[in-house]
């Protein structure tokens, strides 16, 4: 069975800096994909980023980069000038490969890490 | 930019009542699923659906739960006869054709049982 863990519950980082978020997982399936997630105070769950595992290139969206190493099993999302606007929990999530045929694959969702912008 | 829309956003309900959530999934997706999140807790796993059927489901998911999507747009979430352990945050969550594993989740239906 996979499974998905986040080693930090909370963490707090000053408006403008960059902060990483960590993440580890456990599978022995060579075909899936990974997300972050974000949710806000209002509960909506917001995909941030996805990577590929066949990808060697690191995903990156606007401010937001992961570090992913196959190997090591993983996934850490680096989020750069962080803004007030990122203050949410961030969950780490692990999807097998969709298998063609209709299957659906489900999310795995870590713990969370609970990120706190301070102005 | 197409979404996910969930009602009601929150409902209050006593135990042993029955309770429906319903979910109108982005347009052109195929794939739906259930999640829920007890307050403080992870996102977890309920059930996938796909043609008009189950494809996935939790240990979660007992006898007590159901899905349809009864007339092609709205799928909906039942839960016959709810027990205080319900009580939590539940989303629904779309997915397009094969090849692209973005789920999209709604905005969540925060469930109270009494």
């Amino acid at each position: 069975a996979q499974t998905v863990t986040q080693s930090q519950p909370e963490m707090s980082v000053q408006e403008a800096e960059t902060v990483t978020l960590s993440c580890t997982y456990d599978t022995s399936e060579n075909n899936y994909y990974l997300f972050w997630y974000k949710q806000p105070p209002s509960r909506q769950m917001i995909l941030v980023i996805r990577q590929e595992a066949y990808k060697q290139q690191n995903a990156t969206e606007n401010r937001f980069s992961v570090n992913f190493q196959k190997a090591a099993k993983s996934f850490s999302l680096k989020i750069s000038d962080s803004q007030l606007g990122d203050t949410a929990m961030y969950f780490c999530a692990f999807m097998k490969g969709l298998n063609y045929g209709g299957a659906t694959n489900k999310l795995i969702f870590g713990t969370g890490t609970l990120l706190a912008v301070q102005p | 930019e197409p979404e996910v829309t969930q009602t009601p956003s929150h409902q209050v309900t006593q135990m042993g009542q029955e309770v429906i959530l319903r979910c109108v999934p982005i347009s052109n997706h195929l794939y739906f699923y259930w999640y829920r999140q007890i307050l403080g807790q992870k996102v977890e796993f309920l059930v996938s659906f796909y043609n008009n059927e189950i494809s996935e489901k939790s240990e979660i998911f007992d006898d007590q739960f159901s899905v349809e999507r009864p007339d092609g747009s709205n799928f909906t979430l039942k839960i016959r006869s709810t027990k205080l352990e319900d009580s939590a945050m539940y989303f629904c969550a779309t997915q397009g054709r094969e090849g692209r594993n973005e789920q999209y989740f709604g905005p969540g239906t925060r469930l109270t049982v009494t």
